[in-house]
């Protein structure tokens, strides 16, 4: 079945404690995105790739970082997560960038 | 002013009404155009591109006016399982970047 993972699902964690969300897609999608959900603000996009090795900054880039070392997985990682982090991440993958994105079930982040 | 723009609503219509939705966008230099749906607390899901001459999927129509810089969506004979929070998409720009409104709610009541 065609799909992208998330994981975990739910996550509560303190701040200043590193974490990692995982992003997996297997329809060998060139393109994949970082994407945060706030009440009112919508779907903010954080970070995405063209490619493997190919990274851009989106809207609110400050406090992530991504890496794309391989064509499947794509990673978010807070190094240091503040309370003004929590919120809801869906990752999504695209074929290249210009049609439609698939999206993962989303990653419910609590920092306290 | 926001790079998309939604009414939030919520749009609160009886089943088989006919009800539309409008989004407005500020980058005249954008590409390509999406309406995607997301019901509660679940991932969005692609619910119809919109392409420059406008295209329907069932009950679902969807146009672009690039001269005034919107996109709209019109819902015939609304069902209940259409209640969803419509998101409109507008991408452009070398860099890929692409901006999503904050969402229109509609409520179908029996």
């Amino acid at each position: 079945e065609a799909q992208v993972t998330q994981n975990p699902r739910y996550l509560i964690t303190v701040t200043g404690k590193k974490l990692t969300v995982t992003c997996s897609q297997n329809m060998n999608h060139e393109y994949m995105s970082w994407y945060r959900q706030d009440p009112g603000l919508g779907l903010r996009q954080i970070y995405y790739s063209m490619n493997v090795e190919v990274t851009d900054k989106g809207d609110v880039p400050e406090g992530y970082k991504v890496s794309r070392k391989e064509k499947r997985n794509f990673p978010l990682i807070l190094e240091s997560p503040s309370p003004n982090q929590t919120s809801l991440y869906f990752c999504a993958s695209s074929l290249n960038g210009e049609g439609e994105q698939y999206f993962g079930p989303g990653t419910r982040l609590t920092v306290t | 002013r926001k790079e998309v723009e939604q009414d939030p609503g919520p749009f609160n219509v009886p089943e088989g009404a006919t009800v539309a939705f409008n989004c407005t966008y500020s980058n005249s230099a954008s590409q390509s155009f999406f309406w995607y749906r997301q019901d509660c607390r679940k991932e969005p899901k692609l619910l119809m591109s919109v392409y420059s001459s406008g295209n329907e999927d069932g009950r679902f129509t969807a146009q672009l006016n690039r001269a005034s810089q919107y996109i709209s969506l019109l819902i015939r004979d609304s069902k209940l399982s259409d209640s969803a929070t419509y998101l409109c998409v507008v991408k452009g720009g070398g860099y890929q970047k692409v901006t999503f409104g904050t969402g229109t709610k509609l409520q179908v009541i029996p």
